[in-house]
């Protein structure tokens, strides 16, 4: 039973366009969401997180939706670069669970100069 | 400030035998998680300690275990191991237990011949 899924195993772009990666979950219990990016064989960095309590979070050229009632997520990158280049992951915790983390399966970001 | 440190990064074990990783947090921080990542099953959870007390646990076969000593280092230990049991193993850590970013160290690829 996946409770966090990326449906989009892959997304291509052009640099300087926006990439919109989406996420949903099931668990109603989430209230705490945060999207990581990684490259093979190092572990995940942090980009941002939004709480349930708010609908959106900015964060310089990341901005992170989430819309409650249809248990979804979004993560927006304006512009793209090369660099962003990465898989991205979607994670969901809620607070009496510390911080024990449910990933989604991820989504690979290919951004083409 | 130092980040999350793991070792070994790479190891390589038989069939049947144990290992053990280990996981520096980063200074302060007191909260240590673990997960595995594999091409199949994604990012999972396997435990989380926080104050040399495991809070949660992951679905995962007892072989798996783990422990935190007073200076919130953690180690994980797989006894027995399987073929299955090779991925990338990830620890991440938070100052405390309430909802906040993790951050992940390098990981510990483990592979099982």
């Amino acid at each position: 039973d996946q409770q966090v899924k990326q449906n989009s195993p892959s997304l291509s772009v052009q640099e300087g366009r926006i990439s919109i990666l989406n996420c949903d979950y099931t668990n109603s219990m989430f209230d705490y969401f945060l999207w990581y990016k990684k490259y093979p064989a190092e572990g995940p960095t942090f980009l941002i997180s939004i709480s349930s309590i708010k609908d959106k979070n900015e964060d310089g050229r990341f901005t992170v939706f989430l819309n409650k009632s249809a248990k979804h997520l979004s993560l927006h990158i304006v512009p793209s670069q090369p660099g962003d280049s990465a898989v991205y992951f979607c994670a969901a915790s809620y607070n009496n669970a510390g911080n024990m983390l449910t990933f989604g399966g991820g989504t690979r970001l290919m951004v083409k100069p | 400030k130092a980040g999350v440190t793991q070792t070994p990064r790479y190891l390589i074990k038989t069939r049947g035998q144990q290992v053990t990783l280990s996981c520096s947090p980063i200074s302060g921080h007191r909260s240590v998680s673990w997960y595995q990542q594999t091409p199949g099953q994604g990012l999972q959870f396997l435990f989380e300690y926080f104050s040399e007390t495991q809070r949660n646990k992951g679905n995962f076969p007892g072989r798996f275990s783990g422990r935190q000593f007073s200076n919130s280092r953690s180690e994980m230990n797989v006894s027995t191991l399987e073929l299955g049991d090779s991925a990338l193993y990830l620890c991440a850590s938070t100052p405390t237990v309430m909802n906040t970013e993790a951050f992940f160290g390098q990981g510990t690829r483990l592979t099982v011949v």
